[in-house]
């Protein structure tokens, strides 16, 4: 069974930063592009980052470029996302999620629960 | 930027068919993927390349994408159907449409 766990939301000043990981479990995680979504309270979904297999090639959000860094860890079977410079904007839960495979266009066949992140003072 | 545009609500009766569009430009020549999300949940492929069911999606699920607009059908709805369901696409980016909050009454 495929499983995305995310971990390390919370609290955070303006201007600080937090690193979200994203344990992986039931699948080849060395294999698969992975993604991170976020939702701000009572919005939609909108699209932060995206990470391919072995962690070369990496593309944000502008809303993000320059302050969120994606990678990942296969030996670890984990994806991160580390988030400086915070704004009361980044407020949101933070999903991971699965790439579907090549042949099936870019979408997400996996999400994790998610993990909020709160930024205020 | 790419833009994909959704209705805020729509709503369908019990055992009806449901009609969710996603609309942007020349949506047609990319792939389509719909996602279904309950409140307190996280979002749940229901169809991806436009038309293809994950396993375990039922059957009532249908979906199509031509010219500039994508749709997502829910054949005989029933109240677990009960959702917001967003579209997505890829443009150098991944887009996703503001969401559709479907009503069973």
């Amino acid at each position: 069974e495929v499983q995305l766990v995310e971990s390390g939301g919370g609290l955070v000043q303006p201007g600080g930063s937090l690193r979200l990981s994203c344990a992986a479990s039931g699948f080849t995680f060395s294999t698969f592009w992975m993604h991170w979504v976020r939702q701000a309270p009572g919005k939609g979904l909108v699209w932060v980052s995206r990470i391919n297999s072995d962690g070369s090639s990496t593309i944000y959000a502008d809303s993000v470029k320059g302050r969120f860094t994606i990678s990942r860890d296969n030996a670890k079977n984990t994806l991160y996302l580390q988030m400086n410079s915070l704004r009361a904007e980044d407020t949101a839960v933070y999903y991971c999620a699965r790439e579907t495979i090549a042949a099936a266009g870019i979408g997400l066949d996996y999400w994790g629960q998610g993990t909020l992140v709160t930024v205020s003072s | 930027s790419y833009e994909l545009t959704q209705p805020p609500s729509v709503s369908v009766s019990p055992g009806q068919t449901a009609s969710i569009t996603c609309s942007g430009d020349k949506l047609g020549d990319k792939y389509a993927f719909w996602y279904q999300q309950k409140p307190g949940q996280s979002p749940v492929l229901v169809i991806y390349q436009d038309t293809k069911r994950p396993s375990g999606i039922p059957e009532r699920f249908s979906g199509s994408n031509s010219g500039n607009t994508a749709t997502l059908t829910i054949s005989g709805t029933q109240a677990i159907d009960e959702a917001d369901y967003y579209c997505q696409a890829w443009d150098s980016s991944m887009i996703f449409g503001g969401g559709t909050k479907l009503t069973v009454l």
